[in-house]
């Protein structure tokens, strides 16, 4: 299947600073999407993304697709305590008749106040 | 919206006993379910995807005679793990994918901590 490569693996800001993390793939995706995981929960939805280009805002919270279609950027803008979590980026990928997620490995977030 | 649940939250059990977790699409109709494992400090790994009223499909390495899926309707699937090891203490997770609206994304459940003693 395809792989997504996420960057950078883990991350440590201090409270207020801006944060940047993105993702690339070897093959084309069109849609993307960010979820946020914490601490024994399942990852949340934060921003989907489905054309080539796009940015779009959610709150603090900024992601575009790249024109390539092959990565995605996810920023958030004065980080807060309650941001801290693993970032994931996911895109679609079909295998066999059933359209599946493919997950990047994650980004960390520690924000230290 | 798009609100997934899971029960049970968390379970301990003896090894060799069987564990059933469900997982509900609580305010839409789910035709396609995906179950997820998890382990510490990792990214989620695809187990099988459930359509209702179909056999599930299975991720290559993952015994389906081992982890028991049923899809019974558009907003409950059940993963039964049948006489479970301590290998098989992970992060369970399922997602919904909508029957409606776009056709990609997947809302998650809160997850299930399954400890197999």
């Amino acid at each position: 299947g395809q792989q997504l490569n996420q960057s950078p693996q883990s991350m440590f800001i201090q409270e207020g600073e801006d944060v940047s993390m993105n993702c690339t793939s070897s093959s084309i995706f069109n849609t993307w999407l960010w979820y946020k995981q914490e601490p024994g929960e399942g990852p949340v939805l934060l921003i989907a993304l489905y054309k080539a280009g796009e940015l779009t805002s959610n709150g603090r919270l900024t992601a575009q697709f790249g024109i390539t279609r092959k990565d995605s950027f996810l920023n958030i803008s004065a980080s807060i305590p309650s941001d801290v979590g693993i970032y994931f980026c996911a895109g679609p990928e079909l295998s066999g008749s059933a359209r599946q997620l493919t997950f990047g490995s994650g980004t960390q977030l520690t924000v230290l106040p | 919206g798009a609100v997934v649940s899971q029960h049970p939250s968390w379970v301990i059990c003896k090894s060799g006993t069987s564990v059933k977790i469900e997982c509900r699409s609580l305010d839409f109709q789910a035709t396609t379910m995906f179950w997820y494992r998890q382990f510490p400090k990792q990214s989620l790994m695809l187990m099988a995807t459930s359509n209702e009223g179909s056999k599930a499909t299975y991720e290559q390495g993952v015994e389906k005679d081992k982890f028991l899926i049923n899809h019974a309707s558009l907003t409950l699937s059940t993963l039964t793990v049948t006489s479970a090891h301590p290998e098989d203490s992970s992060f369970y997770i399922c997602s919904a994918r909508p029957r409606r609206g776009d056709q990609e994304t997947q809302y998650f459940g809160p997850g299930t901590r399954l400890l197999v003693l």
